[in-house]
């Protein structure tokens, strides 16, 4: 399977614990984003990457999130201090910046913070 | 403040009839993506347009981008109850956005047999 990639597919935490969700993107796709998704809504924007660069934060992306490309490959995201309100779809898409507005999706990280 | 309205946002429909979503802004879009969403997973590209103008059809959907490039269409025809889903529209701006893609907040489509 090339498709993008994200693990885990499920995470129950509780409030005040710090997670971490993988995106391994198709591969030799320079961009990659992420979003965030509520039930019955339209994908949000968290932030995206071009190669290892980290172009564009939403402000969204409160202080308790961080996300990277350290290598231009796989990103990570992680939330530092979970409260309820960041229960949600997290997803990664890619894309190749030749073809500019393709994006391909994971199938996401279903988060619950209890 | 949503950049791109959906409408409508939730249909229910009996098989076999026809249906239109529509997705509108007052911002020009480079281009705009149509995806499909089931529950629990990420959305699947059905189709771009780039073009103003533009009209694609994939089998029994067609895909219409507006002249001014800030409107889309999809029509279904002859709706099977495999279509039920969440029927999203992104928008992609320029390049200098990072054709960051924006969506609207969707059409759940029921389609019952």
């Amino acid at each position: 399977d090339t498709g993008v990639s994200q693990d885990p597919r499920h995470k129950i935490t509780k409030r005040g614990q710090n997670v971490t969700f993988r995106c391994d993107p198709i591969s030799e796709h320079n961009r990659l984003y992420w979003y965030r998704q509520t039930l019955g809504q339209g994908p949000e924007f968290l932030t995206y990457f071009q190669n290892e660069a980290q172009l564009e934060k939403s402000r969204l992306l409160s202080d308790r999130f961080s996300a990277e490309r350290p290598k231009g490959s796989f990103s990570t995201l992680e939330i530092q201090r979970t409260e309820q309100g960041d229960s949600a779809m997290y997803l990664c898409a890619s894309s190749l910046i030749a073809d500019g507005t393709e994006a391909f999706f994971g199938q996401g990280t279903r988060l619950t913070v209890v | 403040t949503q950049l791109l309205e959906q409408s409508p946002q939730f249909l229910s429909i009996q098989e076999g009839e026809n249906l239109t979503v529509y997705c509108n802004s007052s911002s020009v879009f480079s281009s705009l993506q149509w995806y499909r969403q089931e529950p629990g997973e990420g959305p699947v590209l059905l189709v771009t347009v780039v073009t103003g103008g533009e009209v694609k059809k994939l089998k029994r959907l067609t895909f219409q981008f507006g002249d001014a490039r800030k409107d889309s269409s999809l029509h279904i025809t002859a709706a099977q109850p495999g279509d039920t889903g969440l029927y999203l529209c992104a928008g992609a701006r320029s390049l200098e956005y990072g054709n960051k893609l924006v969506f609207g907040a969707g059409t759940i489509l029921r389609v019952k047999s």
